[in-house]
C-alpha cells in the first residue's frame, strides 16, 4: 500500500523567510509525485509532476525536487499571498498503465505573515 | 486551459433526497475522477472512469451512483445519504494514464441535514 508523509503539518512564516516542506513516500513503483496547493473550501490547484529521482522544477517562488525516499518543495522569499495547505501525492505500483487514483499526504498549512 | 467545472457549489439536502453533481471538462481528457474530502483531511478516492467505463469503485456505498454520459461530463447521483456524507467532493481530470497529471474542479460543497 502506497504511503504518504509530511512534514511539518503547520508552518507559519515571515514574509520573505525561505523554507522549505518535505514529502516522504513510500510506493511499489513510482509512477508519479505531485504537488498541489489548496486554499480553504476550494479544489486543489497543480503545482508540479515529477518522475524520476533527481529531477527539479520551479515555478516563481516554488521549487520542487525529489529523491528516491522523498520530495521537497523549497519557497524561496515567501509572500502573504503564498499561505495555504500544500498537499503533496503520488501514484504508483502498475495498474497495466490506465487510470488510478493518487494517494495524498495530510498536508503542509503555512501561514506567511506580513 | 485545465478548468474543470463543478456544478453546484454548494448543495444541502435532507437524507431522503436525490440529487446530483455535475462535473465537466473540455480538456480531450480520458479519465475523470471523483473524491471526497473531508474537512481537515486529504481528498479520498471514490471513483475513476477510464475512456467513459467505470474503471475503480473504492468500496464506496451504493447511495453513491456514478455515471459518466460521455467522454466530457462526469455525474455523482446521491441518495439517502446520511449526515456523514457532508464533505467536499472533487471531480479531476486527466489524459487517461497512470501517471498523467490529474486536474480538479473547484469541488461542491455537500451538507446533508
Amino acid at each position: 500500500e502506497d504511503q504518504v508523509t509530511q512534514s511539518p503539518e503547520a508552518l507559519r512564516l515571515q514574509e520573505g523567510e525561505s523554507s522549505s516542506l518535505n514529502c516522504s513516500y513510500t510506493v511499489s513503483g513510482l509512477r508519479g509525485l505531485f504537488w498541489y496547493r489548496q486554499d480553504p473550501g476550494k479544489g486543489p490547484e497543480f503545482l508540479f509532476t515529477l518522475y524520476s529521482a533527481g529531477e527539479e522544477k520551479e515555478k516563481e517562488r516554488l521549487k520542487a525536487t525529489l529523491t528516491k525516499k522523498e520530495s521537497f518543495l523549497h519557497i524561496t522569499a515567501p509572500k502573504p499571498e503564498d499561505s495555504a495547505t500544500y498537499l503533496c501525492a503520488v501514484q504508483g505500483g502498475y495498474s497495466g498503465g490506465g487510470a488510478d487514483g493518487l494517494t495524498f499526504g495530510k498536508g503542509t498549512h503555512l501561514i506567511i505573515q506580513p | 486551459d485545465t478548468e474543470v467545472t463543478q456544478t453546484p457549489k454548494h448543495l444541502v439536502m435532507g437524507m431522503t433526497n436525490k440529487k446530483s453533481l455535475k462535473c465537466e471538462q473540455h480538456m480531450g481528457h480520458r479519465a475523470m475522477y471523483w473524491y471526497k474530502q473531508k474537512a481537515k483531511k486529504p481528498p479520498e478516492l471514490m471513483f475513476v472512469y477510464s475512456y467513459e467505463k467505470l474503471s475503480i469503485n473504492e468500496s464506496v456505498p451504493s447511495r453513491f451512483s456514478p455515471e459518466c454520459p460521455n467522454s466530457s461530463l462526469l455525474n455523482l447521483h446521491l441518495h439517502a445519504l446520511q449526515p456523514e456524507d457532508s464533505a467536499l467532493y472533487l471531480c479531476a481530470s486527466s489524459q487517461g494514464l497512470t501517471w498523467d497529471t490529474q486536474y480538479f474542479g473547484p469541488g461542491t460543497r455537500l451538507t446533508v441535514l
